[in-house]
């Protein structure tokens, strides 16, 4: 079974500076899906970005990045110029092809709680 | 214009009532699901409806029966509430990818259950 690994609980960051956070995943599928989700206290959850298994380039939306090592089954998400709104719990989710048991199932692990001091 | 909604926001019942929250969407996806995020913010997959056809059925409780009369709403109904639901409920759906993959999720809000 498909697992998502998320070893941080907790980080911190000052403001404008640069975290990165861990996410570890395991699979036998060579072609899915990898997500970072953010989860303000508002409790909605706000796609950060994606990143496809097949894509060698790793995906970049404004001050969110990717490093995504496919043979290391890594997946970690990079918040530069970190402000203050971008505290919050992210959570980052696999998900696999349409077959088979999972049928596709978005995974997620435990997240990690992002605080931005001032 | 909200993408995924859902009713209500919160609801507080006693033990033993039965509940629904509404789930629509309006982006034309084809799947829709039921998660339920923990008191540890665990988010895990209740359900999982393609085309009003379940498709997934995660170990949840028969209490817990997902009703979808039309491609975009699927409701949850939960019969004989007991204090191991309160949680959050996200309704969520995804369109697919032109390899006809489930691609990102969109979620709605959310309905926080609390069973007293």
């Amino acid at each position: 079974a498909q697992t998502v690994t998320q070893s941080q609980p907790e980080m911190s960051v000052q403001e404008a500076e640069t975290v990165t956070l861990s996410c570890t995943y395991d699979t036998s599928e060579s072609d899915y899906y990898l997500f970072w989700y953010k989860q303000p206290p508002s409790r909605q959850m706000i796609l950060v970005i994606r990143q496809e298994a097949y894509k060698q380039q790793n995906a970049t939306e404004n001050r969110f990045s990717v490093n995504f090592q496919k043979a290391a089954k890594s997946f970690s998400l990079k918040i530069s110029d970190s402000q203050l709104g971008d505290a919050a719990m992210y959570f980052c989710a696999y998900r696999g092809p349409n077959y088979g048991g999972s049928q596709g199932n978005l995974i997620f692990g435990k997240g990690t709680k992002l605080s931005v001091k001032p | 214009d909200t993408a995924v909604s859902q009713t209500p926001k919160y609801l507080v019942t006693q033990m033993g009532n039965d509940k629904s929250i509404k789930c629509e969407q309006n982006l034309g996806h084809d799947t829709m699901y039921w998660y339920k995020q923990d008191s540890k913010k665990f988010l895990k997959i209740m359900f999982s409806y393609n085309n009003k056809e379940l498709i997934i059925n995660e170990t949840v409780p028969n209490r817990f029966s997902p009703k979808s009369p039309d491609k975009a709403h699927l409701n949850l109904h939960i019969n004989s509430l007991e204090l191991g639901d309160s949680a959050v409920y996200f309704c969520a759906s995804s369109p697919r990818d032109r390899g006809l993959r489930n691609t990102e999720a969109f979620f709605g809000q959310g309905t926080r259950l609390t069973v007293v």
